[in-house]
């Protein structure tokens, strides 16, 4: 019942370093994204696939990239870490299909760039 | 732009009534969900609509008006339990989904 799993849970880098978060989903969904959730912001797409092998830009995507090799996973990568790239990340996937199916969630990433 | 806005915090009794109201203006909509995300934890899907009106489910129910850009998560006979943020999202245009920064809701006993 694993849902959607993501690691690390945490992280620490120092600026300049790369790294790659990992999003693995159990649900055979079609759809997944990348998010970053800032204090007083709203949850803000970084980049998202519709299945596997494609991969598209969403609102926040530089500083990013994303490869979607098999469906169930997702791995988002940071090229070169700067400190305003610090925040919690969310990997979720989805059914598609029907507009009105909800987005799973994993239990997030909390990355720290000094 | 796209906005939705939210009240940052709300604070409510056990075993009351309060509404949580979201507004918006997007590039569009393809309806409008209410999620729930304790604090550190991840968010998890309350609700969907479409239509105008009234969904109840439970203890929560949800409502839409299109015409007023406009939406509210109404809980009932609160339990410490739900205290917790609630994150209202549009679905846009280009079938993304647009995030308010959410409300904090507090139960005090």
């Amino acid at each position: 019942n694993a849902g959607v799993t993501q690691t690390p849970k945490f992280r620490v880098l120092k600026t300049g370093q790369s790294m790659t978060l990992l999003c693995a989903q159990d649900m055979n969904h079609e759809y997944m994204y990348w998010y970053r959730q800032d204090p007083g912001m709203g949850l803000r797409l970084i980049h998202y696939s519709v299945g596997e092998g494609t991969t598209a830009k969403g609102e926040v995507p530089d500083g990013y990239n994303v490869s979607r090799l098999k469906k169930q996973n997702f791995l988002l990568g940071l090229e070169s870490a700067a400190p305003s790239q610090t925040s919690v990340y969310f990997c979720a996937s989805s059914a598609g299909g029907e507009i009105s199916q909800p987005q799973h969630f994993g239990d997030g990433t909390r990355l720290s760039i000094l | 732009g796209q906005n939705i806005d939210q009240p940052t915090e709300m604070t409510a009794t056990e075993g009351a009534i309060v509404q949580i109201n979201c507004t918006y203006q997007t590039s569009g909509f393809n309806g409008l969900f209410w999620y729930q995300q304790h604090a550190g934890e991840a968010p998890t899907f309350l609700s969907y609509n479409v239509l105008d009106g009234l969904e109840e489910k439970g203890r929560f129910s949800s409502f839409l008006s299109r015409s007023k850009g406009y939406s509210y998560l109404l809980l009932k006979e609160l339990q410490m339990k739900d205290s917790a943020s609630y994150l209202c999202a549009v679905l846009d245009s280009n079938y993304q989904l647009i995030w308010g920064a959410g409300t904090k809701l507090i139960i005090k006993p």
